[in-house]
Formats: structure tokens, C-alpha cells, sequence
């Protein structure tokens, strides 16, 4: 396993902007999640796909936010119009389907000023 | 819907002493329970699941979890704590190869 990675790192932003995060997930991995997670809390689901298919979203999630997984292999998310409330690490995981364990990246932390 | 409530969002406990982090869930259907440790800086990684196999489940680091139906719980335990265990462990939840969701964790701290 290569691991799953995430790009950007790091995101500040203004008010307002739109921003988007990558994610590359294990290779072999068809499903593919997305969370949110702020201090002090647990990972909090916002999406998830099956290869190319978004399976759900949570029905919490702005309509700012969107994702996509086009072919299937990696995904974005983007939020549009960034307010404060935004500020979190973004978590992206891949599951391998037979055991059901998901493998994180190691996120992309968003600031909105 | 099939969600975990993790109670105690601190527990300090000493060197050596008995780890007990709490999780019990709810669900309709028999449930897959997994156990995530966030180490300070890190990302989430596995510690054990429950997949509806033996109900008495061993992890990594000498972590093990028992799944009891009848109390709806899940809850972790270690026997001697070590320092490095010192870490934010999270409960989670599937389904039916549904969404996995997760509590909102519990830091462990550890005393010397």
C-alpha cells in the first residue's frame, strides 16, 4: 500500500473563496470517503463513493460543498463560498472492501479568515 | 440509522493501570464495530474490528474489545497502560456494507 494522500496540506483562505482538496486513495481501494473533523471531535461523515458512484451525502452538508471521483480513482472536494464555520481538517479515507478497514490520509486542514 | 455514542470524552488512568474506554452503539441490524487511535499529529489507523465473528476481539498493542449484544456495547480495553498509549481513540459503525460513522472520541491520558 502506498498509502492514501491529500494535497493540500494546508489551505488558508478568505471568506468567501472557493477552495478544493485532492485525494489520491490506495490504488486497489473502490471506495473512497470523505470527513470533516474539528478539535476535539470525531471524524464526521460527509461522503462516500463506490468507484465513481457518490453512494451518499450527509444530508447535514451545505450545498456549497460538492465532490467527485470521475474515474473512479481519485476524488475532489470542493466547498464554494468558504464561510468560518468551514474552518476543519478535511479527512479522506479508502476502504479495503474485504476487511472493511479504512486507511486515512493525513488530511488537509482548512482556515477560513 | 446506526451511530455510536462514546462516553467519557477525557479518561486519565496511571501507568499500568486498567484502560476502559466506553462505546456503545446503535443499530438495527447486527452491526461491524472498529475501534480507530489517533496518535498526536497522526492520521486515524485501525486498532480491531468486530465483524460478527468471536465476540472477544484482539488488536494491535495489546488493545482488545469485547462485542456484547445484549448491553449494546463495544468498549476497549487494555490491561496495563503504557505511555505510549497515550492517544484520541474513536468508536465507529457500519452496516450492511453501509457508511462507516464514527463517535466523537476519547482522549486517553496517561499518568506517570
Amino acid at each position: 500500500d502506498t498509502g492514501v494522500s491529500q494535497d493540500p496540506r494546508h489551505k488558508i483562505t478568505k471568506r468567501g473563496q472557493n477552495v478544493t482538496f485532492r485525494c489520491d486513495p490506495i490504488s486497489e481501494h473502490n471506495r473512497l470517503y470523505w470527513y470533516r473533523q474539528t478539535l476535539g471531535q470525531g471524524p464526521e461523515f460527509l461522503t462516500y463513493f463506490q468507484n465513481e458512484a457518490q453512494l451518499e451525502k450527509s444530508r447535514l452538508l451545505s450545498d456549497r460543498f460538492s465532490a467527485e471521483r470521475p474515474k473512479g480513482s481519485f476524488s475532489t472536494l470542493e466547498i464554494q463560498r468558504t464561510e468560518q464555520g468551514d474552518s476543519a481538517m478535511y479527512l479522506c479515507a479508502s476502504e479495503r472492501q474485504t476487511t472493511g478497514e479504512l486507511f486515512f490520509g493525513e488530511g488537509s486542514r482548512l482556515t477560513v479568515l | 440509522a446506526q451511530s455510536v455514542t462514546q462516553l467519557g470524552s477525557h479518561v486519565s488512568v496511571s501507568e499500568g493501570a486498567l484502560v476502559l474506554l466506553r462505546c456503545n452503539y446503535s443499530s438495527s441490524v447486527p452491526p461491524y464495530l472498529f475501534w480507530y487511535v489517533q496518535y498526536p499529529n497522526q492520521g486515524l489507523q485501525l486498532l480491531l474490528k468486530y465483524t460478527s465473528a468471536a465476540t472477544l476481539v484482539k488488536g494491535i498493542n495489546g488493545f482488545e474489545a469485547e462485542f456484547k449484544k445484549s448491553e449494546t456495547s463495544f468498549h476497549l480495553t487494555k490491561p496495563s497502560a503504557h505511555m505510549s498509549d497515550a492517544a484520541e481513540y474513536f468508536c465507529a459503525v457500519s452496516v450492511r456494507d453501509d457508511k462507516i460513522i464514527f463517535g466523537k472520541g476519547t482522549r486517553l491520558h496517561i499518568l506517570p
